[in-house]
């Protein structure tokens, strides 16, 4: 059975301090997913990581995968008050075609504080 | 481009009942997926269809069913409500291309189901 595990699960942080929320799976993945969510809402898609070694940068947020290690990681620059949200990662393990099926870690809900 | 839609969004019903939820995917993408998410289990996986046919089912008793329309909009059914499927459930879609895949999962507000 895939697990995701991420850390922390909680993150309050100071507005212009850097962090970084790990994420680690326990078997071979396919690819691998970040997703915000804001209170009440629903989950945005922020990166999408194929392969390894992957890492994609969107504003103040990065994220890298490495395959061996089974970890991905998401970090945050210079936080702002507007990256508060609960952030999952998810992992898609497919035995064969495009077949979604995704397993989501606990997420993160981050506080980014003035 | 419209999003992921799903009606309704909120949903008050008594245990026993039986529930069906719709969502109408982003044109063009073919496939539709439910996952339900609660504060103790967090977002899990229900299943997915793509032209259809259920694809992946996951770990939920058979109160819980889906299907797909031609049109790719898709609905989930639940009978016989219990206290524990109070939740938020989601329904995401995706572009499917044939190479399989790269696109994430897109997906709508969600429909709040409270079972009292």
């Amino acid at each position: 059975e895939l697990k995701v595990e991420q850390n922390p699960l909680f993150l309050s942080m100071q507005e212009g301090k850097n962090y970084t929320i790990y994420c680690n799976y326990s078997t071979t993945s396919d690819r691998l997913y970040w997703y915000r969510q804001d209170p009440g809402k629903s989950l945005e898609s922020l990166f999408v990581l194929l392969s390894n070694g992957a890492v994609k940068q969107e504003g103040r947020l990065m994220a890298s995968l490495d395959t061996k290690a089974r970890l991905s990681t998401l970090h945050i620059t210079a936080a702002v008050h507007d990256l508060s949200a609960t952030y999952f990662c998810a992992v898609d393990r497919r035995s064969g075609g495009s077949n979604y099926k995704l397993t989501f870690g606990k997420g993160t809900l981050l506080t980014v504080n003035p | 481009k419209a999003g992921v839609t799903q009606t309704p969004r909120y949903l008050i019903k008594t245990r026993g009942q039986q529930v069906t939820l719709s969502c109408s995917p982003i044109s063009g993408h073919r496939s539709v997926s439910w996952y339900q998410q609660t504060p103790g289990q967090g977002l899990q996986f229900l299943f997915e269809y793509f032209s259809e046919t259920q694809r992946n089912k996951g770990n939920f008793p058979g109160r819980f069913s889906g299907r797909q329309f031609s049109n790719s909009r898709s609905e989930m059914n639940v009978s016989t409500l219990e206290l524990g499927d109070s939740a938020l459930y989601l329904c995401a879609s995706s572009l499917v291309t044939g190479t399989g895949v790269n696109s994430p999962l897109h997906f709508g507000n969600g429909t709040r189901l409270t079972v009292t």
